[in-house]
């Protein structure tokens, strides 16, 4: 069945600097979901793109979606303490809203 | 708003025995998921419900899983009986008919340990 992966898997930054993970899938998408989950506020939706849309922002997040690739990427700039948490991509297909999660990237910043 | 709610939040139990975990999702939000999370994976949906009727199991092990959501509102998943494998954590989603249709609201999740 389609799943997200990601690439890399574990990322290890100093607070300030810029955190990339990418993300590729095997099937058509409607739309490429991130989500963080750390340990204590669980997984939370962080920003969605559609499969018309080659880059999306939101705050210190920047996403790009590649179709013909079929790949993904997510940029936190700018990187906090606070943004240590795993990262997962999640696509979804057309006709239903199941998603189908990457393993996840585990990224840890430094203060 | 208030989030998704989960109970019990940790469970341990032995193999062979049967366990229960249950969700209260979002006031009004239509659609219910059940995902599994393996130490190390991703979650995995198991069930999605729209409103009391199932909209896909495919991938719920029904020899030993069982869900239900009768009033359409909160819903039970229930393990029997309970092997080693299924140790993971269990976490409930909601989701909006209408509004922002895409984005799923995850609960704290109940983390089952199997012995």
């Amino acid at each position: 069945s389609q799943q997200g992966e990601e690439d890399p898997q574990a990322l290890s930054i100093q607070e300030g600097e810029n955190a990339t993970m990418n993300c590729s899938y095997k099937t058509s998408i409607n739309n490429l979901q991130w989500y963080r989950q750390n340990s204590g506020r669980g997984l939370v939706h962080l920003i969605l793109i559609r499969s018309n849309e080659r880059e999306k922002h939101s705050g210190r997040l920047r996403v790009t979606l590649d179709t013909s690739k079929k790949s993904s990427s997510l940029l936190i700039t700018a990187s906090r303490a606070a943004d240590t948490a795993s990262y997962f991509c999640a696509t979804a297909l057309y006709g239903n809203n199941r998603l189908a999660f990457g393993k996840g990237n585990q990224v840890v910043v430094i203060p | 708003e208030a989030g998704v709610a989960q109970s019990p939040r940790y469970k341990i139990i032995e193999k062979r025995q049967s366990v229960a975990f249950w969700c209260n999702p979002i006031s009004g939000h239509a659609t219910l998921y059940w995902y599994q999370q393996i130490l190390g994976q991703g979650p995995k949906l198991l069930i999605q419900f729209q409103n009391n009727g199932v909209v896909d199991d495919s991938q719920l092990p029904k020899d030993r899983f069982s869900a239900e959501r009768l009033k359409g509102v909160d819903s039970t998943l229930k393990i029997q009986p309970a092997k080693l494998e299924d140790s993971a954590v269990y976490l409930c989603a909601s989701r909006q008919t209408s509004g922002t249709p895409y984005e799923q609201y995850f609960g704290p999740g109940t983390r089952l340990t199997v012995t």
